[in-house]
């Protein structure tokens, strides 16, 4: 599965926008960009996931760009519970029940 | 049940003594896998289970850590011989194959091992 850059931390204001970038630039055309999150002293969480069109869902929408390198994350409302450290994966479409390798992640913290 | 439940929530044993842990995944799910997570770091990977396969234990990082999965529902992680390195949130997670790309994994939230 190809390797994700993430910012370490980012800061978004309540009520704002959050954009969380992830860098995939080794992706090949059978990987999918997944993305979860964990809130502090729980399990990581699906957010959503996509392969090369945009996508969205209850929680966040992703942004994948036209040459699959890159990819974001867009909570559209931050709330104060939003603050988490998110997780840019990259998964080979037909691994449907192999390991999910996390990386560091993003520290997203939204502040009042 | 609705989710996956993992026992007990927090643990504390001595040195040099043995742990199990035990996760209860989400029923009908045939994949489980076991995390590790340590304070202020990322989530490493340990063992999966797919149904009948060979679980996959390339994560496991030494030879007093097994995991068993019985009748393809409950696994235990067992730590022989604990040691204070061992100490850790260990995460176990679920999902159904033919599910994994609408719902992703569901994880549990954890047990806490300290071991002192």
């Amino acid at each position: 599965d190809a390797k994700t850059t993430q910012p370490p931390s980012m800061d978004c204001a309540e009520g704002r926008a959050a954009n969380l970038p992830c860098n995939h630039s080794t992706i090949s055309g059978n990987e999918y960009v997944y993305w979860y999150r964990q809130i502090h002293s729980q399990g990581p969480q699906y957010i959503i996931h996509g392969l090369k069109n945009n996508e969205t869902n209850e929680m966040a929408s992703l942004i994948i760009t036209e040459d699959r390198k890159s990819s974001t994350l867009i909570l559209p409302h931050a709330t104060l519970r939003d603050t988490a450290v998110y997780y840019c994966i990259v998964r080979f479409i037909y691994n449907q029940g192999g390991k999910l390798i996390f990386g560091q992640g993003t520290e997203l913290s939204v502040k009042p | 049940g609705a989710g996956v439940s993992q026992s007990p929530s927090n643990k504390v044993t001595e040195k040099g003594k043995d742990v199990e842990l035990r996760c209860d995944p989400i029923s009908g799910h045939t994949a489980l896998y076991w995390y590790r997570q340590s304070l202020g770091q990322g989530l490493e990977f340990l063992i999966y289970f797919q149904g009948n396969s060979a679980p996959d234990k390339s994560g496991l990082p030494s030879d007093r850590f097994s995991a068993e999965r019985t009748g393809g529902s409950v696994s235990t992680l067992t730590i022989q011989r604990t040691q204070q390195e061992d100490s850790a949130v260990y995460l176990c997670a679920s999902s159904s194959l033919t599910n994994t790309h609408i719902y992703g994994y569901t994880f549990g939230s954890g047990t806490r091992l300290t071991v002192v």
